[in-house]
């Protein structure tokens, strides 16, 4: 099993949707957790951290279920410019981070 | 502004050619720095951890005498893919964690593309 799971996609969606991402993990002693977005041909940029509690950072909310080892994004209100690849990313106490392959979305017009 | 600075940008080159990518915190003194290959469509691997001071530090799979890492300064990171091929075209991305704070747990190079013809 990979450390860090996520459907590749393609998420193919219209603008104002709402979509959601789901990502396992395999190590139960992780401590950190974060969704990364990466465009095509770009570096990985911080999207937002993932907290216990769950946080929102505008139209994006982030969910972690320690219990079930998995995490989740959701997008609400989806724009063109949405359309990336949103990384799971997670670590542990030796601050490498380990990322999963990513999930594409699409938005279409 | 970019926090860690990668060059160079795009890389192409006659197979059996060596090629030196540098990694810079611009804003931090990093220990360690990361570095990554993301072949299309896949997810970035860590390739090996480099660290100042000491020997760089490889993942299984990961050849030591074909990526040559030198971590020199507390500010400089190279990678020098020797002996290129087409085979070793890919994405490289180097990163750098600031150990002074901060909650994201990475700042990333703009990275490199090398194409290996």
């Amino acid at each position: 099993r990979k450390e860090v799971e996520q459907d590749p996609g393609p998420f193919n969606v219209p603008e104002g949707a709402t979509v959601a991402f789901n990502c396992t993990y395999s190590n139960s002693a992780s401590q950190s957790f974060f969704w990364y977005r990466q465009d095509c041909r770009k570096e990985p940029k911080l999207l937002m951290s993932v907290y216990s509690s769950g946080n929102e950072d505008g139209r994006f909310t982030a969910q972690l279920n320690r219990a079930s080892q998995y995490i989740s994004l959701l997008i609400r209100d989806s724009k063109l410019s949405d359309s990336a690849t949103y990384l799971c990313v997670v670590r542990g106490g030796s601050y490498i981070p380990t990322f999963g392959r990513g999930t594409s979305l699409i938005v279409h017009p | 502004g970019a926090v860690v600075s990668q060059h160079p940008s795009w890389v192409i080159c006659k197979s059996g050619t060596s090629v030196k990518i540098e990694c810079r915190s611009l804003d931090f003194q990093a220990t360690t720095m990361f570095w990554y290959r993301q072949f299309p469509k896949q997810s970035l691997m860590l390739m090996a951890t480099s660290n100042e001071g000491s020997k760089a530090t490889y993942e299984q799979g990961v050849e030591k005498d074909k990526f040559l890492i030198n971590h020199a300064s507390l500010t400089l990171s190279t990678l020098t893919v020797t002996s290129a091929h087409p085979e070793d075209s890919s994405f490289y991305i180097c990163s750098a964690r600031d150990p002074t704070g901060g909650s994201q747990p990475q700042h990333f190079g703009d990275g490199t593309r090398l194409s290996i013809l």
